[in-house]
Order: C-alpha cells, then sequence, then structure tokens
C-alpha cells in the first residue's frame, strides 16, 4: 500500500510570499496532521484534520491555516511568509484522530524562504 | 519549552558498542512513542510503551518506561551503521509532543 505522499517535496520561496503544501494519506486513512521541524524547535503540532473538520491547533499564528478534502487530502498555506518560517513540513496520517492509532509520516516539503 | 528532553543531543560510535538514549519528561503522558528519523525521511515508529515500568525489545533494541511515565530510555546493543539516524521521542495525548532528538551516528 503507498505511503503518505507530499508535495511539492522541495519549495523556494520570498519574504510575504504564500504557498500552498499538499498531503495525500494512506488511502483508508482519515485523519491528517501537520508538523514543523526547525533545528532549533524540533517537530511540533501544527493542527490536525478529520472528516474534512480542523479538530485541534497548536501554537501557531493565524497565517498557517489548512484544509482537508472530501477524499481526505489535505493542504496547508502559510501566508505572508518570514524567513523563520523556513522548515520541513510534515504531514501524517491515521486511521482514525488522536494518537491512538498509528501515525505514518510522509517524507515532508523543505520550504525555503528568502 | 519542550516538555520532553532528550539526552544527549549528539552521539557518535563505533559499530558493534552499545549506546543508551534518555527521554525525560515535566508532564505525564498517557504513553510514549520512539521515531527514527533518516535525512529525507519522515519519522518512523518504533515503539509505544504505555505502562510504567514496561521494558520493550525489539531485536537489539530495548525500551524501557519508568515507573512514574516520565521518563524512558532506548538503549541499542552491537549498534550497526543501519542504526544511524535520529531518534526522536513523543508524548501523546491529542498530539505528539516530540523532544528536540538525539543524533546517532555509527561509523563502520
Amino acid at each position: 500500500k503507498a505511503g503518505v505522499t507530499q508535495t511539492p517535496r522541495y519549495l523556494i520561496k520570498t519574504r510575504g510570499q504564500q504557498v500552498t503544501l499538499s498531503c495525500s494519506p494512506i488511502s483508508g486513512h482519515r485523519s491528517v496532521s501537520w508538523y514543523q521541524q526547525t533545528p532549533g524547535q524540533g517537530l511540533q503540532f501544527l493542527f490536525e484534520y478529520f472528516s474534512e473538520t480542523q479538530r485541534n491547533k497548536g501554537n501557531f499564528p493565524g497565517r498557517f491555516s489548512g484544509r482537508q478534502f472530501s477524499n481526505s487530502r489535505s493542504e496547508m498555506n502559510v501566508s505572508t511568509l518570514e524567513l523563520g518560517d523556513s522548515a520541513l513540513y510534515l504531514c501524517a496520517s491515521s486511521l482514525s484522530p488522536g494518537t491512538s492509532y498509528e501515525q505514518y509520516f510522509g517524507p515532508g516539503t523543505r520550504l525555503t524562504v528568502t | 519549552t519542550q516538555l520532553l528532553e532528550q539526552s544527549p543531543q549528539f552521539l557518535s560510535i563505533q559499530e558493534g558498542e552499545n549506546l543508551t538514549v534518555y527521554c525525560n519528561s515535566s508532564s505525564v503522558f498517557s504513553s510514549l512513542q520512539w521515531y527514527r528519523q533518516e535525512p529525507g525521511e519522515g519519522p518512523v515508529l518504533l515503539v509505544t510503551v504505555v505502562t510504567g515500568g514496561e521494558v520493550k525489545k525489539l531485536k537489539r533494541l530495548t525500551f524501557q518506561f519508568g515507573d512514574a511515565r516520565k521518563d524512558s530510555s532506548l538503549h541499542i546493543t552491537a549498534a550497526q551503521p543501519g542504526d544511524t539516524g535520529l531518534y526522536l521521542c513523543a508524548g501523546t495525548d491529542y498530539k505528539l509532543s516530540f523532544g528536540a532528538g538525539t543524533t546517532v551516528t555509527v561509523r563502520a
């Protein structure tokens, strides 16, 4: 069975621009979570979606948003990019929300903001 | 501020040696997970420990969960170059709360 796929894998943007990242979960998985990974802060939870609804949100500014479609695919958007947004953005899918079910991570999208 | 503190931050050993990575929490989590992440990939779950005092073995990897469920350790016996990677512990509640990770390098 195919794993979690994320597109694009690499992205370079300029400060002030916006960006959209995409995540396709494992077939049958209905929950998608997003994480930001940086050398300084490590892996931090952004938000979780289930059945097209945001269930939980981490401590990130409103510039970070996401959505989930009826086929469980998810996108996250970052507006007005800042240099500090440079990071590896990981999505993880699981059968159901929360952490009772194993989360499977994708390879991530490496975002560089210049 | 990280809820989970991992030590050491970096570890470089020779093939065949043993190593231990520690994870200490300021909070009690319902369970604790260990992941390994290789360059260019997302983290992969190694184990979930739930019960205080629990010990789980996965071939050459031994995981322990402290009695108070606030600390955990990962011990690798006879490390191999394939064990190289970033080892992350994560506490579980409604989300995963990760430690900063331990970068392990096993030299051939």
